[in-house]
């Protein structure tokens, strides 16, 4: 069974630019959860998605946005990028009435 | 609120030596316990887990044990390789009424010199 995958894996903005990027889940995985990953602040919850509805979200601004399709896909955006905004980010899956995630193996966002 | 700490580290051993990584939780209700490992690079990877309280997770020689007395959930391995060479996660899960509470320690990093 083919794990996560998120495109891109690499990425380089400039400020105010906005981003968006790109998660596929386990098949059969109907939950995909986003980590923002920073040295300083470890790894940080962003939101939760399951069947298109977002369950549960963290502390972030609203410039960071995201949706499910209904092939249980993911997409994040950042809008107005900031330089804190470099870090890596990723995205898990989860089938629903299970809790263990597993991991992509993340996006790296540069913003200059 | 859920919360996990662990040794921040970094935990440097030579090959062979015999590793503990600390793990203490606080939680509402009944969690679930996990250890994720990652490489350089790359993103998380699942180590072991354990469910219920006295429950014991393995794999690849590491082992975890899920004390709810002492909410503590240490990693440990008899003899460390160079290829352990990883940060170390030690993360719990809280199930909501809607959608889920995974909490992540800050990670350790190991470092095993040959």
């Amino acid at each position: 069974k083919a794990g996560v995958t998120q495109t891109p894996r690499y990425l380089i903005k400039t400020r105010g630019q906005q981003v968006t990027l790109s998660c596929s889940p386990i098949s059969g995985h109907r939950s995909v959860s986003w980590y923002q990953q920073t040295p300083g602040q470890g790894l940080q919850f962003l939101f939760e998605y399951f069947s298109e509805t977002q369950r549960n979200k963290g502390n972030f601004p609203g410039r960071f946005s995201g949706r499910q399709f209904s092939n249980s896909r993911s997409e994040m955006n950042v809008s107005t990028l900031e330089l804190g905004d470099s870090a890596l980010y990723l995205c898990a899956s989860s089938f629903a009435s299970q809790e263990t995630q597993y991991f992509g193996p993340g996006t790296r966002l540069l913003v200059l | 609120g859920n919360s996990v700490t662990q040794m921040e580290g970094p935990v440097t051993l030579s090959e062979e030596a015999f590793l503990t990584i600390n793990c203490t939780y606080t939680a509402t209700g009944y969690p679930s316990l996990f250890w994720y490992v990652q490489y350089p690079g790359e993103g998380l990877q699942l180590l072991l887990k354990a469910t219920k309280a006295d429950d014991k997770g393995s794999n690849k020689g590491f082992e975890a044990t899920y004390r709810k007395e002492t909410t503590s959930f240490h990693l440990e391995k008899g003899s460390v390789q160079v290829s352990d060479s990883a940060v170390y996660f030690c993360a719990l899960f809280v199930p909501e009424n809607y959608g889920q509470n995974f909490v992540f320690g800050p990670g350790t990093r190991l470092s095993v010199l040959p």
